[in-house]
């Protein structure tokens, strides 16, 4: 079955501390993965996609196949990436499979 | 075009009442989905449209549920005979092709 798995539903860290948040996933095909964010009050905004190999904002994320992760990286935290993140999962390029999310909450 | 936009914001309604929600999506986008999340929870898949092909429904999708994209341009949710179960944010998400693309505000439905 198709599934993602955000393990931590908080984390929180100290302004510019390291941010790792974790995203694993079950699909026996091709995966293609994405971040999305939320911030306070505001809709679901795409922070990036693994095809596209970017840094948005100052966030990573590399597909590890074998580990069947995807998990979304920062070096520096910043206060302003408080918000909601969504890891999701594409089956079969028609819709996403979403986790179920973690809240960041970077402190001054 | 200022992105996807949802009507009503909110919705307040009793059990056993037929609801319909609009969305409206980014006018150059062929691809619908709405979208449903409830408190703790990501969003769940209910149903997509390639311009006006419903392609796929959810099992989450009872009866009591239909969409429709009559032009390929807006799409209405409508949930007859609501139960509180039903309450819930609806999400509409539009992009062009695949998957991915730029979600709505949403409609807060609350049935009492």
């Amino acid at each position: 079955a198709q599934r993602v798995t955000q393990p931590e539903k908080l984390l929180s860290v100290f302004k510019g501390a390291p941010v790792e948040l974790k995203c694993n996933y079950s699909y026996s095909g091709s995966p293609e993965l994405f971040w999305y964010v939320q911030y306070s009050r505001q809709r679901l905004q795409l922070l990036l996609r693994h095809i596209s190999r970017e840094s948005i904002k100052g966030f990573t994320a590399d597909l590890n196949k074998g580990e069947t992760s995807f998990h979304l990286k920062k070096p520096f935290a910043q206060e302003e990436d408080s918000a909601m993140y969504y890891c999701a999962l594409s089956v079969n390029t028609d819709k996403l499979i979403f986790g179920t999310g973690t809240r960041l909450q970077v402190f001054p | 075009d200022t992105g996807v936009s949802q009507d009503p914001r909110h919705k307040i309604t009793k059990r056993g009442q037929n609801v319909t929600f609009r969305c409206d999506p980014i006018s150059e986008h062929n691809r619908l989905y709405w979208y449903r999340q409830t408190l703790g929870q990501g969003p769940e898949f209910l149903t997509y449209f390639q311009n006006e092909a419903q392609l796929e429904k959810s099992r989450l999708l009872s009866d009591r549920f239909s969409a429709e994209r009559p032009k390929g341009s807006f799409s209405t949710l409508e949930i007859q005979r609501t139960e509180q179960g039903d309450s819930a944010m609806y999400l509409c998400a539009s992009s062009l092709l695949a998957p991915g693309g730029d979600f709505g505000p949403g409609t807060r439905l609350t049935v009492t």
